[in-house]
């Protein structure tokens, strides 16, 4: 039973361009939460999706960044016109339903971003 | 969201019980505390969960209080491959993400 894949592991990007990060989640999940992690910071949440809608953005930059959770294939968190603040370790978590008290989040290793 | 306080970073030896203590003054009366733990270039991974009194399982134990203002993660006979970082957590069962402090970055000593 696989779990969480994200790809790439490894990113480099140059400032202005676009970045694509991939997460498919753990068979049998339907719920995705994506976190950005600094250097020797801790995980700081950007948003939560189901299958086809966004439930809390609350997280997430308003300009340049966009997630989405379709029915069909992998979520992606896009960001665009990279700029170097954007150079962090990216993670995806699923949940089979959402109800974080019974079933614990299940991590991605992560896709690390650097922007040149 | 309860606000937790945790020590930055600690060092112990191998085969030590290492014991790591969180602070949440504020906790509610819905809230649960859950731990991770996170290994460097990896995703977090849940340890354990708890609301009030013991919680045991294969990794660790979790004990809180009867006010349950703080919890200790205790990690029985330690090794080098327990060095990681640990992530207290509060939340209510309604919550619908979980917010990350810093944590507490264990350094395990031959």
């Amino acid at each position: 039973n696989a779990g969480v894949m994200q790809n790439p592991r490894h990113l480099v990007r140059r400032r202005g361009q676009e970045a694509r990060l991939r997460c498919s989640p753990m068979k049998g999940h339907s719920h995705v939460y994506w976190y950005r992690q600094l250097p020797e910071e801790g995980l700081k949440f950007m948003v939560y999706l189901q299958k086809e809608n966004i439930i809390d953005e609350s997280g997430m930059p308003k300009e340049r960044f966009s997630a989405e959770f379709p029915k069909e294939g992998p979520s992606i968190l896009r960001i665009q016109q990279v700029v170097r603040g954007d150079s962090a370790a990216y993670f995806c978590a699923s949940s089979p339903n959402g109800e974080l008290r019974v079933s614990p989040l299940h991590f991605g290793n992560g896709t690390r971003l650097t922007v040149t | 969201l309860a606000k937790t306080t945790q020590p930055i970073s600690m060092d112990s030896y191998e085969g030590q019980e290492v014991n790591i203590t969180c602070s949440h003054n504020n906790i509610a009366t819905n809230d649960y505390i859950t731990w991770y733990q996170q290994f460097p270039s990896q995703g977090p991974r849940f340890i354990i969960q708890g609301y009030k009194t013991k919680v045991t399982n294969e990794v660790a134990s979790l004990f809180i209080p009867a006010d349950r203002k703080s919890s200790t993660l205790s990690l029985p006979r330690v090794s080098l491959s327990d060095t990681a970082v640990y992530y207290c957590l509060v939340g209510d069962i309604g919550d619908d993400k979980i917010i990350f402090g810093k944590g507490t970055r264990l350094h395990i000593l031959p």
